[in-house]
């Protein structure tokens, strides 16, 4: 069955330092790849997006994700973390459905950023 | 501009009492989603539909109920049947030929029972 684990429900960084949010995946099909934003209170917004073009794909808020065929991985990072990215990060693969597709997500991890 | 809008941002509910949860979206997406989220529990899903006047059961569809009359929209009544409707509704839309694009999410209803 397809899914997708995110390790670590809480992840603390001070400002300043290498954000790394770690998503696992498994599929049974080449696979679409998603990362989605939340802040509280609000609805999830996508970050970023792996449709096998660039195995390294860029996103907003100057985050990136590399996709790792051999290590069903597809990790999230920044280089420098700012406050303003503390919120809740979702990971999600795309599955065939019906005859159609769904996403599932991993349970999320929740970014604290220390002054 | 093309989105999704949940409405009301907050909605309070007595006991006993059913309420409805208003999603509709003007992206042309062929199917809709509604999740519920709670603390440290990620999104489950309640239902969902490809086409218009067709709904599918998600993993925690009891209590609620769901109609798809126009594509636009997809409302969510949570019934007096779900005992612990205290949370957080999300609404999702896709298109079904553009798997790339993933889902669009609306900005979410909270629900508290009082």
């Amino acid at each position: 069955a397809q899914s997708v684990t995110q390790l670590g429900s809480h992840v603390s960084v001070s400002e300043g330092a290498l954000v790394l949010l770690r998503c696992n995946y498994s599929s049974s099909v080449p696979p679409y790849l998603f990362w989605y934003v939340q802040y509280p209170n609000q609805g999830l917004q996508l970050l970023l997006k792996y449709t096998s073009a660039a195995t390294l794909v860029k996103g907003i808020n100057g985050f990136e994700a590399e996709f790792k065929k051999s290590e069903t991985s597809f990790h999230l990072t920044k280089p420098s973390a700012h406050m303003s990215d503390a919120a809740e990060y979702f990971c999600a693969v795309s599955v065939p459905m019906d005859s159609s597709y769904k996403l599932i997500f991993g349970s999320g991890t929740r970014l604290l950023v220390r002054p | 501009d093309g989105g999704i809008t949940q409405s009301p941002k907050y909605l309070f509910r007595k006991e006993g009492q059913n309420v409805t949860l208003s999603c509709e979206q003007n992206l042309n997406h062929d199917a809709m989603y509604w999740y519920r989220q709670d603390p440290g529990q990620g999104l489950r899903l309640i239902y969902y539909s490809q086409i218009v006047n067709d709904f599918q059961k998600g993993d925690i569809a009891e209590g609620y109920s769901v109609s798809r009359e126009k594509k636009e929209s997809f409302p969510l009544t949570v019934t007096s049947a779900q005992k612990n409707p205290t949370a957080f509704y999300l609404c999702a839309s896709s298109s079904l030929r553009r798997q790339a694009y993933g889902y669009t999410f609306g900005s979410g209803t909270r629900l508290t029972v009082v």
